[in-house]
């Protein structure tokens, strides 16, 4: 059975940045690529970006272009999300979702993680 | 950028009930890469329905998905208790969008 196990919840300052893990277990990580996607609260869901572990290359959605780092450890069947210049607005849940295949785009998410919540207070 | 409207923007029916939810699009999803999903209260979503009509695995055979082009709907043909949630289209041909959702609370 495939599942995707976070990392806990954090708290930020307003200008820093926090990374989120999202480790893999039960499939074949390098096979399937991972996206993030948030969920502010109350809020519905935006796709921030994804990888494709096997080649490493990322996409991100233009809204978080040079704010979003999406990287992967195939060793460690971990795929990360960094967020930087944090600030209120990014108060959110951020879930890790894999794609059904190996290419970031025209995929739907069968497997999700269980979410982080991500305040950024001062 | 695909922008996906959902309406009703609640629906209040009771168990046992039929439950026809909307999705429009923008513009047309090609090749229907339109999927549905189900959130409840503290849980990641929870995928449905993909392909706009195609079952996830494991989803009961109340739930069916139709549609292409720009419209889409999901129904569920009788309300169970467990249903009660909202529900999330999403696009999936040009980069991602989701709608706002519908959530199906009970009456």
């Amino acid at each position: 059975q495939v599942q995707l196990v976070q990392s806990g919840a954090e708290v930020k300052k307003p200008g820093s940045s926090v990374k989120v893990s999202c480790k893999a277990s039960g499939g074949t990580f390098s096979s399937y690529a991972i996206s993030w996607v948030r969920q502010a609260p109350g809020q519905g869901l935006e796709w921030m970006g994804g990888i494709i572990p096997i080649f490493g290359t990322a996409n991100y959605a233009q809204k978080f272009q040079g704010r979003v780092t999406i990287t992967a450890d195939e060793s460690t069947s971990t795929a990360y999300m960094e967020l930087s210049s944090l600030r209120s607005e990014d108060t959110a849940v951020y879930y890790c979702a894999r794609a059904n295949g190996t290419t970031v785009i025209r995929r739907y998410f069968d497997y999700w993680g269980q979410g982080t919540l991500v305040t950024v207070s001062s | 950028e695909i922008v996906l409207t959902q309406s009703p923007g609640t629906l209040s029916l009771s168990p046992g009930e039929r439950a026809t939810l909307s999705c429009r699009a923008s513009q047309s999803v090609s090749s229907s890469y339109l999927a549905w999903y189900q959130q409840k209260p503290g849980q990641a979503p929870r995928l449905l329905i993909y392909g706009a009509s195609s079952r996830a695995t494991g989803i009961p055979d109340r739930f069916s998905g139709s549609g292409s082009g720009t419209d889409f709907t999901l129904t569920i043909s009788r309300l169970e208790p467990e249903d009660f949630a909202v529900y999330y289209c999403q696009q999936y041909g040009s980069l991602f969008t989701f709608g706002p959702g519908t959530k199906v609370d009970i009456k």
